[in-house]
């Protein structure tokens, strides 16, 4: 059974980095064919995919997004780690951690975690 | 606004069908699979439909997807009111070098 939970601060200020962590059961992040993702979404509005990580450490960024993002994993500890820079109040939204089903020619985002909501703020 | 155009509300009786449209063009939905999530109020979005017309494990058969050149659709049929919910079709845009969601649909089932 595959499981992701999201864990992190729920308040941050303007300008400050936000670290994400993501620990997950039930998958190998060392097993081929298998990644993991995050994905926000703010209060109301629809989904936006932020970045993801690979089993073989390939990293793919959101291009609106991706000087201010940085992914990381830890096997070991079966965590994935978001960085995101310079937050703002438009960065309010609920973030979502997904595992990433990679078939080759495609992938797709099949679990999810049950996010967790930060709202930027002074 | 999104790069997937939804109609952002549909609502029916229980037991009736309903159809969802999702629309994108020849750099997303033209050359590339469709998703849909479903995202009942207060949780995660739950993968409903994967490669246009696949439904994961457990998802009732009542649920099924198609898509047509540019455009493409979900249907639920015989409605229930734990149907109530937002759902969001998502697909990768080759242009965009990014995953791209419709605005989402509200669903209401009276």
């Amino acid at each position: 059974q595959i499981t992701l939970k999201e864990s992190g601060p729920t308040l941050v200020k303007p300008t400050q980095t936000l670290t994400l962590t993501c620990t997950f059961s039930g998958f190998s992040l060392s097993t081929s064919g298998v990644g993991v993702g995050w994905i926000r979404q703010p209060p109301g509005k629809a989904p936006e995919w932020l970045t993801l990580i690979y089993w073989d450490d390939d990293k793919r960024y959101s291009p609106s997004l991706k000087s201010r993002l940085t992914i990381t994993k830890d096997t070991s500890k079966n965590q994935v780690v978001l960085t995101m820079a310079n937050m703002d109040p438009v960065d309010t939204a609920t973030y979502y951690c997904a595992h990433v089903l990679w078939l080759g020619e495609y992938y797709y985002f099949d679990y999810w975690g049950q996010g967790t909501l930060v709202t930027v703020s002074s | 606004q999104s790069v997937l155009t939804q109609p952002p509300s549909a609502s029916k009786t229980p037991g009736q069908r309903v159809t969802i449209s999702c629309s994108g063009s020849t750099s997303n939905i033209g050359s590339n699979y469709v998703y849909w999530y479903q995202q009942l109020p207060g949780t995660a979005p739950k993968l409903l439909i994967y490669k246009n017309n696949q439904r994961p494990s457990g998802v009732p058969d009542r649920f099924s997807g198609s898509k047509s050149g540019t455009s493409a659709s979900l249907a639920i049929s015989g409605l229930r009111s734990e149907d109530e919910a937002d759902y969001y079709c998502a697909a990768w845009d080759n242009s965009l070098s990014s995953w791209v969601f419709g605005g989402g649909t509200k669903l209401t089932v009276l």
